[in-house]
């Protein structure tokens, strides 16, 4: 089955350390998105990126950083410095990284929780 | 400031009842806006799509109307379900040319049987 896969799906952490998540995708999409949402909120962009080897920001990139070496694969690593990041995360994927007329389709998310 | 709103209030309706929800927004010219539902702990599934020179687009029991004018997308569900109790997000394009889609709040519509 295509789809994109988000692992793992509940994650802790304590103050401090740095963790990552997965994201994979086998539709063979060029563009990749991690977004970030709390409670009772819209989605909010952190990084995208619509080809292999490039990442742009997003609206609230401080604090994460990622990297897109496969084009498959989309990791995002929350680093000690978001001061933050107790929050659900989810990745998309879209056929069309130029802004086309095409949907995206997303993961099934990761909680992160901040001990 | 970019603004997309969407009625933070949930919306209960009666089964079989017409559900409409509304998206505004303001200091955008999106050329597309799309409509999302998502179920609580999931991640969001598209459901519409209407492009800027559509008045409407229809799905089975959905329809999506987009007004450029008012800077307005409303979203109705027909003969409203259970099942269609989830949120509901829209989302337009950010710019023309990075795939950026910018979502509102989304609205929680609880259909009661």
């Amino acid at each position: 089955d295509g789809g994109i896969t988000q692992s793992p799906k509940y994650l802790f952490r304590k103050e401090g350390q740095n963790v990552t998540l997965s994201c994979e995708q086998n539709l063979n999409h060029d563009a990749m998105y991690w977004y970030r949402q709390d409670p009772g909120q819209g989605l909010r962009l952190i990084y995208y990126s619509q080809i292999v080897n490039d990442f742009q920001k997003g609206d609230i990139a401080e604090g994460y950083s990622v990297s897109r070496e496969k084009k498959e694969s989309f990791p995002l690593t929350v680093t000690s410095a978001q001061k933050n990041p107790t929050a659900f995360y989810l990745c998309a994927s879209s056929i069309d990284p130029r802004g086309g007329f095409y949907e995206q389709f997303f993961g099934p998310g990761t909680r992160l929780t901040v001990l | 400031s970019q603004k997309i709103e969407q009625n933070s209030e949930a919306l209960n309706i009666q089964e079989g009842k017409t559900a409409t929800l509304t998206c505004n927004y303001t200091n955008y010219s999106p050329a597309y806006l799309q409509w999302y539902r998502q179920d609580p702990g999931r991640g969001p599934v598209f459901l519409l799509l209407i492009r800027e020179n559509e008045k409407e687009k229809r799905k089975e029991r959905l329809k999506v109307t987009f007004d450029t004018t008012l800077k307005q997308s409303l979203f109705h569900i027909t003969a409203s379900q259970p099942a269609d109790s989830a949120t509901y997000l829209c989302a337009l394009a950010a710019s023309s040319n990075t795939g950026k889609l910018i979502f509102g709040q989304g609205t929680t519509l609880q259909v009661k049987p």
